[in-house]
């Protein structure tokens, strides 16, 4: 059983450039959100979805954007790269109710 | 707003000892809560949850946490810490629907 699937593992990017991070999940959850993760700052919420066609911003959404056009996949589009944006991005998602978020491993985002 | 307060950013513990991992919400209602547990270039992990029914909840790997409405507070104990609890943990609030906050996170290190 996959769980949640995040492509790639690791990237570096040129600041300026674009690029989306993959998020899939099997679990059939309604849920799904992306995360940063910087050290001492704990996960800070990007976006999030609470099912396909809706899509809502976080914390810290600038830089970033997201479609959900099915319920498993949740990309997460950095349109124009930047040193700040260097970091460790979490897809998560979860049922309706009061379940737990189910991670995925992580991709470690490196912006030169 | 709801959020997570993780009281110390970094714990030593001798191999044997208690664990005692602190963190405080705030919530004008009963949250969901959670306590997740990372380790290196991994993924986060749950340990256990809130979610309304006993006070005293029982996680994975000999963990548990008590909820505690009047002191707003949702702390992470084990009997008897072993080399292997060495991580990061993380205390988390589910509140409206798929947002979850996240703490600054507590990185537990295990002395032999």
């Amino acid at each position: 059983n996959a769980g949640v699937t995040q492509t790639p593992k690791f990237q570096v990017l040129k600041t300026g450039q674009s690029m989306t991070l993959q998020c899939a999940q099997d679990m059939n959850h309604e849920y799904m959100s992306w995360y940063r993760q910087d050290p001492g700052m704990g996960l800070r919420l990007i976006h999030y979805s609470v099912g396909a066609g809706i899509t809502d911003q976080g914390e810290v959404p600038n830089g970033y954007n997201v479609s959900r056009s099915t319920t498993e996949d949740f990309p997460l589009r950095l349109l124009s790269a930047a040193p700040s944006q260097t970091s460790v991005y979490f897809c998560a998602s979860s049922p309706r109710g009061a379940g737990e978020a189910f991670f995925g491993q992580g991709t470690r985002l490196t912006v030169v | 707003a709801q959020s997570v307060t993780q009281l110390g950013s970094h714990v030593s513990v001798s191999e044997g000892a208690l664990v005692l991992l602190r963190c405080n919400y705030s919530s004008s209602v009963p949250p969901y809560l959670f306590w997740y547990v990372q380790y290196p270039n991994q993924g986060l992990q749950l340990l256990l949850k809130y979610t309304s029914a006993a006070t005293l909840v029982k996680g994975i790997n000999g963990f548990e946490a008590e909820f505690k409405k009047s002191e707003t507070s949702f702390h992470l104990t084990k009997p008897s810490a072993h080399m292997s609890d060495a991580a990061e943990y993380f205390c988390a609030v589910r509140r409206s629907g798929n947002q979850f906050y996240f703490g600054t996170g507590t990185s537990l290190t295990v002395i032999p």
